[in-house]
């Protein structure tokens, strides 16, 4: 079965600090890895994702980081704001069936 | 900018009855899923939907649930018997292609 562990469950940061989330998957069968942000709620919104030939993508203050030999990638939120206060859930896409497996999700809160 | 709409946004109803949750997906998008979230937990993948049939459902999706697109524009989730641990938030998602999943906010199911 394909699993996505991720880490830490829960992170507290300063405004203008770093968040970063870790996820490590166990199955190369994944083709695609995004991330969704979750307000309460609300269900998840595609945040940002990357393809497993790509070591790094980054989108305004989000960026994804990609180690396919270690089977692990990360999301790492820059400045972080009051507002970027959400869970966030990385996960893993087969292509075949279309089937998302989600990490168990980081509850980021940002202090002002 | 277009959306996944679900309803109703919360359902209550009694062990044993029938429920049908029903989604608007995105109008240009191809396929659809359903997923649930039990509370606190991780979203779980359902069912994928493509080309009027299912390409893939988890073990979760037994025969108790079943999923029709019975017009151009309306995706719905059947389950037949409701039990108590179908208590969930259940959300609804559509793709263009492969790769980027939007979701609905989600139907609130509680089953007493």
């Amino acid at each position: 079965q394909q699993q996505v562990k991720q880490s830490p469950q829960s992170l507290i940061v300063q405004k203008g600090g770093i968040s970063i989330i870790n996820c490590a998957y166990e199955n190369t069968a994944f083709d695609y890895f995004p991330w969704y942000q979750q307000f309460p709620g609300k269900g998840p919104a595609l945040l940002i994702a990357i393809r497993p030939d790509v070591s790094e993508k980054k989108e305004g203050r989000f960026t994804i980081s990609f180690n396919k030999s270690a089977k692990q990638f990360s999301l790492h939120i820059m400045d972080s704001q009051p507002g970027d206060s959400a869970t966030y859930f990385c996960a893993g896409l087969k292509a075949a069936g279309n089937k998302l497996t989600f990490g168990g999700g980081t509850r980021v809160l940002v202090k002002p | 900018e277009p959306e996944v709409t679900q309803t109703p946004s919360h359902q209550v109803t009694q062990m044993g009855q029938e429920v049908i949750l029903r989604c608007v997906p995105i109008s240009n998008h191809l396929y659809f899923y359903w997923y649930r979230q039990i509370l606190g937990q991780k979203v779980e993948f359902l069912v994928s939907f493509y080309n009027n049939e299912i390409s893939e459902k988890s073990e979760i999706f037994d025969d108790q649930f079943s999923v029709e697109r019975p017009d151009g524009s309306n995706f719905t989730l059947k389950i037949r018997s409701t039990k108590l641990e179908d208590s969930a938030m259940y959300f609804c998602a559509s793709s263009v292609s492969f790769y980027e999943q939007y979701f609905g906010p989600g139907t609130r199911l509680t089953v007493t």
